[in-house]
């Protein structure tokens, strides 16, 4: 099992660019989370989905952020305009069920300058 | 009074000793636990459940006190390996996906030879 698969590992982008962020959710899993971790804030839950519809986008900071997940092996995060105050690490997650807990990605870790 | 609270430490321990550290939460009828493992830039990986009757696997040890409201994690004959940030994680809801999942900020633990 590959595990959750993000990309990029890294972004550094200028302030005003599109950000998107990649993620390929383990097979079998029906519900991916895309989280952001800062020091200050810690793990903040963005946007979940089950079986690729979204049902919880709260989290999400602004209408600057927008997620997408046309099928059950890929979903999209992204940013327009970025703004220096969203960088930070950006964790894609899928799980079957909450008791079997969650499995993250690595992460990509965005910088905007 | 939050939701989920955790110590930040650092904790500072020695090579072979035992610590504990605790995580508290504010919902009484919050359902599920669990204790998950971070390391320096790195993702969160799930360490272990945290059951009613209490956990162990191998030298760690999983508590859960309802009356007092909080899930404990103890590790004994401590290695360097262990230092990482440690996060608790509490469910409130019963339903699919997010509902009622809140992370700690996590237990920066720190083992020294």
């Amino acid at each position: 099992d590959a595990g959750v698969i993000q990309s990029p590992r890294h972004e550094v982008t200028e302030m005003g660019q599109e950000v998107t962020l990649r993620c390929k959710p383990i097979s079998g899993h029906n519900s991916l989370f895309w989280y952001r971790q800062t020091m200050m804030r810690g793990l903040e839950l963005l946007i979940y989905f089950n079986n690729n519809v979204p049902i919880d986008d709260s989290g999400m900071p602004e209408d600057r952020f927008s997620a997408k997940m046309p099928n059950a092996s890929f979903s999209t995060l992204k940013i327009q305009p970025s703004e220096p105050r969203d960088s930070a690490v950006y964790f894609c997650a899928s799980s079957r069920g909450q008791r079997y807990g969650y499995t993250f990605g690595s992460g990509t870790r965005l910088t905007v300058v | 009074r939050k939701e989920v609270e955790q110590d930040p430490g650092p904790f500072n321990v020695p090579e072979g000793a035992t610590v504990a550290f605790n995580c508290t939460y504010s919902n009484s009828a919050s359902q599920s636990f669990f204790w998950y493992r971070q390391d320096c830039r790195k993702e969160p990986k799930l360490l272990m459940s945290v059951y009613s009757s209490g956990n162990e696997d191998g030298r760690f040890t999983a508590q859960l006190n309802r009356a007092s409201q909080y899930i404990s994690l103890l590790i004994r004959d401590s290695k360097l390996s262990d230092s990482a940030t440690y996060l608790c994680v509490v469910i409130t809801g019963s339903g699919g996906g997010a509902d009622g999942l809140t992370f700690g900020k996590g237990t920066h633990l720190i083992i020294q030879p």
